[in-house]
């Protein structure tokens, strides 16, 4: 049982290009989230999604998009990335009824030059 | 929208010495109240959380936290610091299904 991975689990991106970070959960869960965490401020939800099918926007969406085409497979997408994308991605999932209590991958960390 | 303040954005100790991390939040109803733990270079690990019941809650590696509405606070204690308690620790609210905050962080030094 792997839990929650991220991959990769490092990057390093040019202003423009285009990339996907991949969050896979073995644990069947129903409710997936990605979340940036920059220097002083925390963990701040970007993407979240509901099921497979679903997503929806968090708090800091704009220049990401996500897909769930798989119940276990959460992707997000950076079409052009720009410096103020870089931060450590962390992708969480959770069971429905579980209170919001989330289980974390181990992250990703991108810099954009 | 719900909001979590903690104020102290490092603190030291002595191995041995007590620990308390303070945790304020802002929620209009009873919150989800949740401290995680990160260490270098890895992914939060979850220590405690509070959703109803007993106030004063345990968690791993001998934390415990202590919800006191009137103050609006949840903060995190742990009697005695080992050094490998050394990390930084994260306070969040969960409100609804879908919206959990976390505070900056707090980190932890230990001093031999």
């Amino acid at each position: 049982n792997a839990g929650v991975t991220q991959t990769p689990k490092f990057r390093v991106l040019k202003t423009g290009q285009s990339m996907t970070l991949l969050c896979a959960q073995d644990m069947n869960h129903e409710y997936m989230y990605w979340y940036r965490q920059d220097p002083g401020m925390g963990l701040r939800l970007i993407h979240y999604s509901v099921g497979e099918g679903t997503t929806a926007k968090g708090e800091v969406p704009d220049g990401y998009n996500v897909s769930r085409l798989k119940k276990q497979n959460f992707l997000l997408g950076l079409e052009s990335a720009a410096p103020s994308q870089t931060s450590v991605y962390f992708c969480a999932s959770r069971p429905s009824g579980s209170n919001n209590e989330q289980f974390f991958g181990p992250g990703t960390r991108l810099t954009v030059l | 929208a719900q909001s979590v303040t903690q104020p102290d954005i490092h603190i030291t100790v002595s191995e041995g010495a007590s620990l308390e991390l303070r945790c304020n939040y802002s929620y209009g109803a009873t919150p989800y109240l949740f401290w995680y733990v990160q260490s270098p270079g890895q992914g939060l690990q979850l220590l405690l959380k509070y959703f109803s019941g007993d106030t004063l809650v345990q968690g791993i590696k001998g934390f415990e936290a202590e919800f006191k509405r009137s103050q609006s606070s949840f903060n995190l204690r742990k009697p005695s610091v080992h050094w490998s308690d050394a990390a930084e620790y994260f306070c969040a609210v969960g409100a609804g299904n879908n919206d959990m905050r976390f505070g900056a962080g707090t980190r932890l030094t230990v001093k031999p």
